[in-house]
């Protein structure tokens, strides 16, 4: 069965970081481009970042370009996201998805949840 | 920075037909992708490539694309279609990005 689960997410201050991590399972990793995508409290799907299959191209969302770095362990079948600086803005139900066609996402973790507030 | 327009909501009896515009300027030069989010769930694709359609999404979700605009059609809606439709596309300044649309939230009456 192909599956990404997500982790690391909670409740943290603002200023502080946080390390998302995402494991995939079912398919070959390595074969495919990666992404986070977020969805704030009762908001619409933002895309957060994406990363190639050998982490040769990389792109982030200008809300969070300078704080937030993608990276990716393909010995691990793993995805990561390590978020620093965070803002009460970045409070949002984290997504790892699997890239398809090299444009869209065809497979969905269940999220996990990230909360920024004092 | 790179944008897809939605209107916020769609409402349809059960049985009438359904139409999500999604408008974008790089949309003529790049594919859109359709998603249906359910309350709880993530999210699923259901039109790839402006009109195609993945295995097991049924044959009443279809798509379309004319100029700058694409457009999700939903034949024949039924109850269990209620849900928020997001577009999204690739950003085609070159930079690895991808966009997504504000959502609309289509409601059966």
């Amino acid at each position: 069965e192909v599956q990404l689960v997500e982790s690391g997410g909670g409740l943290v201050q603002p200023g502080r970081s946080l390390r998302l991590s995402c494991a995939a399972s079912g398919f070959t990793f390595d074969d495919y481009a990666m992404h986070w995508v977020r969805q704030a409290p009762g908001k619409g799907l933002e895309w957060v970042s994406g990363i190639s299959w050998n982490s040769g191209s990389i792109g982030y969302a200008d809300s969070v370009k300078g704080r937030f770095t993608i990276s990716r362990d393909n010995a691990k079948n793993s995805l990561y996201l390590q978020m620093n600086s965070l803002r009460a803005e970045d409070t949002a139900l984290y997504y790892c998805a699997k890239d398809v066609l090299g444009d869209a996402f065809d497979i969905w973790g269940q999220g996990t949840m990230v909360t920024v507030s004092s | 920075s790179y944008e897809l327009t939605q209107p916020p909501s769609v409402s349809v009896s059960p049985g009438q037909t359904a139409r999500i515009t999604c408008s974008g300027d790089a949309l003529p030069k790049q594919y859109a992708y359709w998603y249906q989010q359910k309350p709880g769930q993530a999210p699923v694709l259901v039109i790839y490539k402006d009109s195609e359609r993945p295995s097991g999404i049924p044959e009443r979700f279809s798509g379309s694309s004319s100029g700058t605009t694409v457009t999700l059609t939903i034949s024949g809606v039924q109850a269990e279609d209620e849900a928020d439709y997001y577009c999204q596309s690739a950003d085609s300044s070159g930079t690895y990005r991808r966009v997504f649309g504000g959502g609309t939230k289509l409601t059966v009456l």
